[in-house]
């Protein structure tokens, strides 16, 4: 099955300086590559989402790049602000899998 | 919109007890997830449901039973609590299993067994 690997799992960021998370994913068939915000005390909420046909997305202060050849994938944001603070999670699917592969977080801490 | 909703949000069993965790969803969503999150381990997929009457297991089914009766409803049953059951359970929906389609998670319910 898809095994999914996620770095580094905490970083902290001054304010204001770009945030960057790493991913990597086993299975080539996978086609889909969400992440997740995961606020304190609240369940994952979808912040960004990259399918494989598409080298790199953005939207606003966040961007996903994917790699295919290299089987990975990466969250950038910048111009990062206290409420940035969270946990994000990866994961990874391809079509006729109903089932989301997550990594295994990073928290990340903007410092003031 | 309520989403997807969790009941209760927090609870206490002693060993041996059982319990059910309640996931209720509103969007009409076809396909509906159990997952646990442990500190470091990310989420882990427990069972899954592509509609009513039809359940499936995932990464770690063991210790939990399923049932999906209708479509808004999947409830989680923990039959005989055991600590290694300590854990954060997040229920999701999504319109369809396609790749492109958004899981949307319900709050979490925060389990201890003690």
């Amino acid at each position: 099955g898809e095994n999914v690997e996620q770095h580094p799992s905490t970083l902290s960021v001054q304010e204001g300086d770009s945030a960057v998370i790493k991913c990597t994913y086993s299975d080539s068939a996978s086609n889909y590559f969400p992440w997740y915000k995961q606020e304190l005390g609240k369940g994952p909420q979808l912040i960004i989402d990259i399918r494989s046909n598409v080298g790199e997305k953005k939207d606003q202060r966040i961007a996903v790049t994917l790699n295919k050849t290299a089987k990975h994938f990466s969250l950038h944001i910048t111009e990062t602000q206290p409420e940035d603070s969270a946990v994000y999670f990866c994961a990874a699917r391809r079509d006729g899998n109903e089932k989301l592969t997550f990594g295994t977080g990073t928290r990340l801490t903007i410092i003031p | 919109n309520a989403g997807v909703t969790q009941t209760p949000k927090f609870r206490i069993l002693k060993i041996g007890q059982s319990m059910t965790l309640q996931c209720a969803q509103d969007m009409n969503h076809n396909y509906m997830y159990w997952y646990r999150q442990d500190p470091g381990m990310g989420l882990k997929l427990i069972y899954y449901s592509v509609g009513a009457g039809i359940t499936d297991k995932g990464e770690v089914p063991n210790g939990y039973n399923v049932s999906r009766s209708t479509t808004e409803d999947f409830p989680l049953r923990l039959e005989l609590a055991a600590p290694s059951q300590t854990s954060v359970y997040f229920c999701a929906s999504s319109y369809s299993g396609r790749s492109n389609t958004e899981a949307f998670f319900g709050q979490g319910t925060r389990l201890t067994v003690v």
